[in-house]
């Protein structure tokens, strides 16, 4: 079965620092891997999606993803952080018709 | 468009008390689905349907039963409700065509407390 592990529960960042949040996951195969975001008491929104196109995706609010088979990760950047990022990240695997999702990172932005 | 719109925002239930949290979108998509969110456990899939009359189950379906009659709604019951089940719901759906690439729409989310 295809699984995603997120490597930090909380990343805490300034207002204009880069932002990392890191994903690993592992499959028998060529996945299709997501980012979504949920912002409080929200329900989640797509930022990216990687399905085997491009290796580097671009996703909304600047945001972009590396897919790595080597590293079998899919980190998501984003160059400069705002407040408005300040959320919870999840990156997902698609799985025989199911999407598993990870434990989920929580971004900290402070001013 | 509404998109995916779940009802009730909040609920709180005694222990063995039933209901059922409704869910219903606009998009006409073809699959639905019911995850619960508890910290640090990421979203967990309960239960899922690819169309009106085809539900099937998901990581952790004990406790609760779907039906899917039309494409619009699908609901979530709880027979018997047991504090293990207090959690936040939520509700997404998605097109069928390109299904492994399609991405999920969500609702806004049910908070549910059983004391």
């Amino acid at each position: 079965a295809q699984s995603v592990t997120q490597l930090d529960s909380h990343v805490s960042v300034s207002e204009g620092t880069p932002v990392l949040l890191r994903c690993n996951y592992s499959s028998s195969y060529s996945p299709s891997l997501f980012w979504y975001v949920q912002h409080p008491n929200k329900g989640l929104q797509l930022l990216l999606k990687y399905t085997s196109a491009a290796t580097l995706v671009k996703g909304i609010n600047g945001f972009e993803a590396e897919f790595k088979k080597s590293e079998t990760s899919f980190h998501l950047t984003k160059p400069s952080a705002h407040m408005s990022d300040a959320a919870e990240y999840f990156c997902v695997v698609f799985s025989f018709q199911k999407l598993v999702f990870g434990t989920g990172t929580r971004l900290l932005v402070s001013p | 468009n509404a998109g995916v719109t779940q009802t009730p925002k909040f609920q709180v239930l005694k222990t063995g008390q039933s209901m059922t949290l409704q869910c219903a979108q606009d998009m006409n998509h073809e699959y639905m689905s019911w995850y619960r969110q508890d910290p640090g456990m990421g979203l967990r899939l309960i239960h899922y349907s690819v169309g009106a009359g085809i539900t099937d189950q998901g990581e952790v379906p004990n406790g609760y039963n779907v039906s899917r009659s039309t494409t619009e709604d699908f609901p979530l019951r709880l027979l018997s409700a047991a504090p293990s089940q207090t959690s936040v719901y939520f509700c997404a759906s998605k097109s069928r065509e390109s299904s492994y690439n399609s991405p999920l729409h969500f609702g806004n989310g049910t908070r549910l407390t059983v004391t």
